[in-house]
């Protein structure tokens, strides 16, 4: 089992409808969590991170954690066409990342 | 955010001919770096780990002597691709950890001729 796994989409949304992605993660351990988007052609850029159960939100994007059962949601709310990119997740330290999540927003 | 900044952003080389890129932290101090290859419409690939000061770390199918990483202070590293060919050709990515989560640099896309 991969340590991190994303579904891997893609995923195709309406504009303005909630976007869903998810990880899920094999080491209970685990303490810090990020999620990063990569537009076509640009490098990585870091938009959340979560530590503790829960939410956190951050204007149209909440970061949901659930450590019980190991897994952590990006939700992005009101879904706009620049939010078509592929979004990655990572786990603690580990810097690899795995073919992540397509999302296409659509107008 | 802290700042990584890559140079060149783009290179055109013949083959045969060495590139080098620089990956700088710019308002952080970066005792570690990472090095990332990525072919279009593919993943990200981790090539290497750069540790200031000491060897690298590389993964598991990357040459060593092919992309040599020297990482001689805490805000430099750079990868040099020596006798690059074609297939060579692809988008390098550093990245350093700053705090908690990484932070990315512009990319540099290189095309062997």
């Amino acid at each position: 089992q991969k340590e991190v796994e994303q579904n891997s989409g893609p995923l195709s949304v309406p504009e303005g409808a909630i976007a869903s992605l998810n990880c899920t993660y094999s080491d209970r351990g685990s303490q810090s969590f990020f999620w990063y988007r990569q537009y076509s052609g640009k490098s990585p850029e870091l938009i959340m991170s979560i530590y503790s159960n829960g939410d956190k939100e951050d204007g149209r994007f909440t970061a949901q954690l659930n450590k019980a059962s190991q897994y952590v949601s990006l939700l992005i709310r009101d879904s706009q066409p620049s939010d078509s990119a592929t979004y990655l997740c990572a786990v603690n330290d580990d810097m690899r990342f795995g073919a992540g999540t397509r999302l296409t927003v659509k107008p | 955010g802290a700042v990584v900044s890559q140079h060149p952003s783009w290179v055109i080389c013949k083959s045969g001919t060495s590139v080098k890129i620089e990956c700088r932290s710019l308002d952080f101090q970066a005792t570690t770096m990472f090095w990332y290859r990525q072919f279009p419409k593919q993943s990200l690939m981790l090539m290497a780990t750069s540790n200031e000061g000491s060897k690298a770390t590389y993964e598991q199918g990357v040459e060593k002597d092919k992309f040599l990483i020297n990482h001689a202070s805490l805000t430099l590293s750079t990868l040099t691709v020596t006798s690059a060919h074609p297939e060579d050709s692809s988008f390098y990515i550093c990245s350093a950890r700053a705090g908690l989560g990484a932070f990315f640099g512009q990319g540099t896309r290189l095309t062997v001729v």
